[in-house]
C-alpha cells in the first residue's frame, strides 16, 4: 500500500521556538494532504487541508499563522508550528488520500511534540 | 452539529470470542464509513470502507455492518487475538477527501 513518511517523530522545543514537521508520500504524489492533532485518548481533530500549488484550508478555530503550511510539491507537506506554547505539546499527523477515489487515507506515523 | 459517537471508550474481550464495537452518529449524511486501527503512538491503518449503498463488508476475520436508517455501523472481529488489542477509530466520509472521526474504542483481547 501507499506510503507517508513524517519527520521527525519526536521533537522537544523550548516555548516561543518555532518547530517544523514534514509530511512525505513516499510512492504515491498528493496534491491533498490533511493534517490532524490528536490529545491522549481523544480523536484525531482536523486542522488543515494541505493543497499542493495554492494555500491551505484551515478548520474552524486553527489559527493559520500559528500552524503555517506549505505544500511545495506533489509528494512533501510542512506543518510549521509558530512560536510554540506547552499548551501546542500534541501528536501531530499527517494523511493523504490513496488514488482513485481519494476515499482511503493513508497516515504518517505521527509526530510527538513537547513544548517546554 | 454533526457527531459520531462510539459507544464504547474500552472493551475486554475473552481470546476467542467476536469482538463488537459501534459508531453511530447523528446530524450527518455520509457517503461511505471508515474503521481504521490504530496503536499507541501510531497513526491509523485503514481497514475497510463501506459505502451508503452496501449493507455489509467483510475482510478476513473483520465485518462491517452499516445501516443508513438507524444511522450506526457495526465491526466485527472475529476468532479475536491478543495482537488485535488497539483502538478502532470510526470516520465518515463524504467524497471530498476530508474525513471525520469518532474518539475510537480501545480494544483489549484478554489470553
Amino acid at each position: 500500500g501507499a506510503v507517508v513518511s513524517q519527520h521527525p517523530s519526536r521533537v522537544i522545543c523550548k516555548s516561543g521556538t518555532s518547530v517544523k514537521i514534514e509530511c512525505r508520500s513516499l510512492d504515491f504524489q498528493a496534491t491533498t494532504m490533511f493534517w490532524y492533532r490528536q490529545f491522549p485518548k481523544k480523536s484525531l481533530m482536523l486542522m488543515a487541508t494541505s493543497n499542493e500549488g495554492s494555500k491551505a484550508t484551515y478548520e474552524q478555530g486553527v489559527e493559520k499563522d500559528k500552524f503555517l503550511i506549505n505544500h511545495a510539491s506533489l509528494t512533501l507537506s510542512t506543518l510549521t508550528v509558530t512560536s510554540a506554547h506547552p499548551e501546542d505539546s500534541s501528536f501531530y499527523i499527517c494523511s493523504a488520500p490513496g488514488q482513485g477515489r481519494g476515499e482511503t487515507q493513508y497516515f504518517g506515523p505521527g509526530t510527538r511534540l513537547l513544548v517546554l | 452539529s454533526q457527531k459520531i459517537e462510539q459507544n464504547s471508550e474500552a472493551l475486554n474481550i475473552q481470546e476467542g470470542k467476536t469482538a463488537t464495537l459501534t459508531c453511530n452518529y447523528t446530524n450527518y449524511s455520509p457517503a461511505y464509513l471508515q474503521w481504521y486501527r490504530q496503536d499507541p503512538g501510531r497513526g491509523p491503518v485503514f481497514l475497510l470502507l463501506i459505502r451508503e449503498n452496501e449493507k455489509e463488508k467483510r475482510k478476513e476475520r473483520l465485518k462491517v455492518t452499516f445501516d443508513t436508517t438507524l444511522k450506526q455501523s457495526l465491526f466485527h472481529i472475529t476468532a479475536s487475538q491478543p495482537a488485535d488489542s488497539a483502538t478502532y477509530l470510526c470516520a465518515l466520509g463524504r467524497g471530498d477527501d476530508k474525513i471525520i472521526f469518532g474518539k475510537g474504542t480501545r480494544l483489549h483481547i484478554l489470553p
